[in-house]
């Protein structure tokens, strides 16, 4: 079965800091890995997203991530973070004929301090 | 352009009541997924449909059901409410699962006392 797990339930973080949030996850098979935002009281919004290729994934707001198949692992970093940053973020992953259905983690709750 | 259209955004419900969450979209969406969302359990799968009529069990089905009978809508059922379900439930979509990128209603957040 697959999972995923978010290392760190909250960072926080000065503004204009680099930030990396950690994500790893467990399936015996290729996956295909995510990152979703949360802003308070809204729903998720997606980040990016690695299906294959490049193992450098960039997504909107200047997050990146990298997929790290021996590691087992899907980092999600920005290199200077803004106050407006401040947010909920979720790894999740799924793999082949899923239908689709996403396993989130539990999230990291990113704050940004002035 | 709306999205995807959760109804309604709050509710409070008395143990052993039921009610329905309303789900819609205008993207023209196969898939479609309900969440609910706990504090520090992530998001967790209850039912999902694949298209009109064809409706499947997520992680968490239990004490839910749902029907598909559209594609645009995928309303969620709650039978005999516990407080168990006190929760923030999300419905999403995407076009294809190839994609795999969901687009997610604003939420219900409900309580059940």
């Amino acid at each position: 079965a697959q999972s995923v797990t978010q290392l760190d339930s909250q960072v926080p973080v000065f503004e204009e800091a680099p930030v990396e949030l950690r994500c790893n996850y467990s399936s015996s098979v290729s996956v295909y890995l995510f990152w979703y935002v949360q802003y308070p009281n809204q729903g998720l919004q997606l980040l990016l997203k690695y299906l294959s290729g490049s193992t450098l994934v960039k997504g909107i707001n200047g997050f990146e991530a990298e997929f790290n198949k021996s590691q087992t692992s899907f980092h999600l970093r920005k290199p200077s973070v803004h106050i407006s940053d401040t947010a909920e973020y979720f790894c999740a992953v799924t793999r082949l004929n899923q239908g689709g259905k996403l396993i989130f983690g539990q999230g990291t709750e990113l704050s940004v301090k002035p | 352009n709306a999205g995807v259209t959760q109804t309604p955004k709050f509710r409070i419900l008395k143990i052993g009541q039921s009610m329905t969450l309303q789900c819609a979209q205008d993207m023209n969406h196969n898939y479609m997924y309900w969440y609910r969302q706990d504090p520090g359990m992530g998001l967790k799968l209850i039912y999902y449909s694949v298209g009109a009529g064809i409706t499947d069990k997520g992680e968490v089905p239990n004490g839910y059901n749902v029907s598909r009978s559209t594609t645009e809508d995928f309303p969620l059922r709650l039978e005999l409410a516990a407080p168990s379900q006190t929760s923030v439930y999300f419905c999403a979509s995407s076009y294809r699962h190839t994609d795999y990128g969901y687009t997610f209603g604003s939420g219900t957040r409900l309580t059940v006392v």
